[in-house]
Order: C-alpha cells, then sequence, then structure tokens
C-alpha cells in the first residue's frame, strides 16, 4: 500500500501561471516532507522541504504547504517557467536510526510549462 | 568532483555476470542510501548505511550486496540477477540527523 501518493501523473500550465502539485500521505508519523526535480538521465534534485511542524516554508518562487490534519502537501511554483518543466517527486521522511532518515516517494507528476 | 557521483552510468549484463556500481559523495555526509527505480513504480529504498554501518535493508534479495568501505563510498554488488532488476539506481547521502537526502544521477542497468 503506497504511504505517498502523487494523484495526478501529468500537469500542463502556461507560463507566468502558477503551477500547483500535490502530495497526499498516510503514516501520520512522516516528520519531513521534501519535494524533488528530476530531469531525464539524471538523479533528482531537492527543491524545497518542510517540517511537520510548519503550515508553509516558502523559498523563492517554490512554495511548500502542508495540512497535517488532511495529510495533504502542496507545492506552489509561481510564476512558472519552461526551465520548471520536470518530473516533481513528494517524498516523507522517517528516521530510520543512527542520524540517518528513510525516504517514501510518491510516483511523481510530470509538469510541463507552455512558453 | 562535486556532490554525488556514479559510475558506471551505463550498464548491461547478464543474468551470470557478477558486476559492482560504484557510488561516491564529495559533501562531507556520513549517511548513504541506496534507492531502486523501476519504471512506472515509485523510488524505492534498498539499503540504509550510517556512520559506515547498515541501519536498514528493506528486504532485498540477496543477490544484491551492498559494501560501505568509508563514510564516502558505497558499493552495490550484483550476481545471478534477474531481467526484472532491470532499473535506474540511485545513490544518496546525506548529513547526520538531516533528513535531506542529495542524489547522484544514477546507473541505468539492463540484465539480459
Amino acid at each position: 500500500d503506497q504511504q505517498v501518493k502523487q494523484n495526478s501523473p501529468s500537469l500542463s500550465v502556461q507560463e507566468g501561471r502558477i503551477s500547483i502539485l500535490n502530495c497526499d500521505y498516510t503514516n501520520s508519523m512522516f516528520d519531513y516532507f521534501l519535494w524533488y526535480k528530476k530531469y531525464p538521465a539524471e538523479g533528482p534534485t531537492f527543491l524545497i522541504s518542510i517540517s511537520s511542524i510548519k503550515d508553509k516554508n516558502e523559498d523563492g518562487r517554490f512554495t511548500v504547504f502542508l495540512n497535517k490534519s488532511a495529510k495533504h502537501l502542496s507545492l506552489h511554483i509561481v510564476p512558472s517557467q519552461p526551465g520548471d518543466s520536470a518530473v516533481y517527486f513528494c517524498a516523507a521522511s522517517l528516521y530510520s536510526g543512527a542520524g540517518s532518515y528513510q525516504l517514501t516517494f510518491g510516483k511523481g507528476t510530470k509538469l510541463s510549462v507552455i512558453p | 568532483e562535486t556532490g554525488v557521483t556514479q559510475t558506471p552510468r551505463h550498464l548491461v549484463m547478464g543474468m551470470t555476470n557478477k558486476k559492482s556500481l560504484k557510488c561516491e559523495q564529495h559533501l562531507g555526509h556520513n549517511a548513504m542510501y541506496w534507492y531502486k527505480q523501476s519504471a512506472k513504480k515509485p523510488l524505492e529504498l534498498m539499503f540504509v548505511y550510517s556512520l559506515e554501518e547498515r541501519v536498514e535493508n528493506n528486504s532485498v534479495p540477496s543477490r544484491f550486496s551492498p559494501e560501505c568501505p568509508n563514510s564516502s563510498h558505497l558499493f552495490l554488488h550484483l550476481h545471478t540477477l534477474q531481467p526484472e532488476d532491470s532499473a535506474l539506481y540511485l545513490c544518496a547521502s546525506s548529513q547526520e540527523g538531516g533528513a535531506t537526502q542529495y542524489f547522484g544521477p544514477g546507473t541505468r542497468l539492463t540484465v539480459l
């Protein structure tokens, strides 16, 4: 059973508009949530994270919102740029011991920003 | 070299071969991870090493054997693999006590 779900496999947005990517999770023990961006033939690149004790974190054009009661988080990109076109992964972390964390990933959402 | 590097980037092997994947991190981290990404599936954690000791092993078949000789290097030894093991294998590292993991570019493995 998937603990982290990204229900939209793809999203198309016009350049300059807002992109909203959504993620749902089931395990209330997750302590951090992260978003990664992935281009073809490259590894995932860390974008932004949020602690489970916060409800919003902002970094430039990227904002992540967390709704713990709904077990839902979203990534907002404003304004969207063609270079943002990539696959975006939501991940949730659990402490796995000895200073390390285990990440559980969603399947990803492919964002296409149309010029 | 900066960040996390992985070699080789592409590997084709037969089911009877033995090969190894290598990962090196240049970030001063002390936790390292192996992930597998198969088509249409999310990234799956395989192994976790922290301070050179294995912390987590997510029920991975014994034909995959990890090795972490020091905090900068991580290997994945492969033997008698199956075609369904064809996937992208990703290595990541993190700072002790930090949830953020930094990924390498991956090794695209094809088992014939």
